[in-house]
């Protein structure tokens, strides 16, 4: 089955960037999308289709892909940026979506 | 405004099935697929499938063929997933999940609104 791999943890001071990584085979082919997800919360979109921010989400969060890499990053990080991370991606068919294993931020 | 809201907490035993919904309302239901998307404790998100309300199709998740049913009532606005054959492997939160569209494109990956979450708890 396809798989989308994150680094478990992340760690900066405040305004600092922080770079989270998604690697996967149909990453060159499909696009990566980004969620953000807080405690007792339900999963919240921050970045589509590689690099597109959704309406309310700050410029200081990019997206990026090269090759089989997707990069979320996060430019002078704020406290309230923490929590977890996850990159969603298709596999090259296009029928199965998958969620990576995530990426807890912490910025302290 | 958009709302998903999803029913209840479910203990069920093993072997047994559940079947959960997620009422929408706020928007053209017909018009945006529905996603579920589970989350076991402690671990990340993991999609389940995908229905159009509009015509009823279906696209599942290879994990779940076979045991995984989502269907919907128009009449009522109202998506289900009923998963059978549980197991304590089943025990999570399920999530219903609009995809984003505009008046002509639709965005796979894009779930925009998400429903309050329903808690299976799966044990004998």
């Amino acid at each position: 089955s396809y798989e989308l791999t994150q680094p478990p943890s992340v760690s900066v001071s405040p305004g600092q960037t922080a770079r989270i990584t998604c690697s996967g085979d149909a990453l060159p082919k499909k696009y990566a999308y980004w969620y953000h997800q807080k405690s007792g919360q339900a999963p919240a979109l921050v970045m589509y289709e590689d690099n597109k921010r959704p309406s309310g989400i700050p410029e200081r969060l990019s997206g990026s892909s090269s090759g089989t890499v997707a990069t979320l990053t996060i430019s002078g990080a704020q406290v309230d940026d923490e929590g977890d991370y996850y990159c969603y991606s298709t596999d090259i068919t296009g029928n199965e979506w998958v969620f990576g294993g995530g990426t807890k931020l912490t910025v302290l | 405004q958009v709302q998903l809201v999803q029913s209840g907490a479910e203990v069920k035993k093993p072997g047994a099935s559940v079947k959960i919904s997620c009422k929408a309302s706020g928007y053209n239901v017909a018009s945006n697929y529905m996603h579920w998307v589970r989350q076991a404790p402690g671990k990340g998100p993991e999609w389940m499938g995908k229905i159009n309300p509009g015509i009823g199709s279906t696209t599942y998740s290879q994990k779940f063929q076979g045991r995984i049913s989502m269907t919907r009532d128009t009449a009522t606005t109202t998506v289900y997933m009923e998963l059978s054959s549980l197991t304590s492997d089943d025990t999570a939160v399920y999530y219903c999940a609009r995809e984003y569209c505009t008046a002509t494109t639709c965005y796979n990956g894009n779930l925009d609104y998400w429903g309050q979450g329903s808690l299976l708890t799966v044990s004998s």
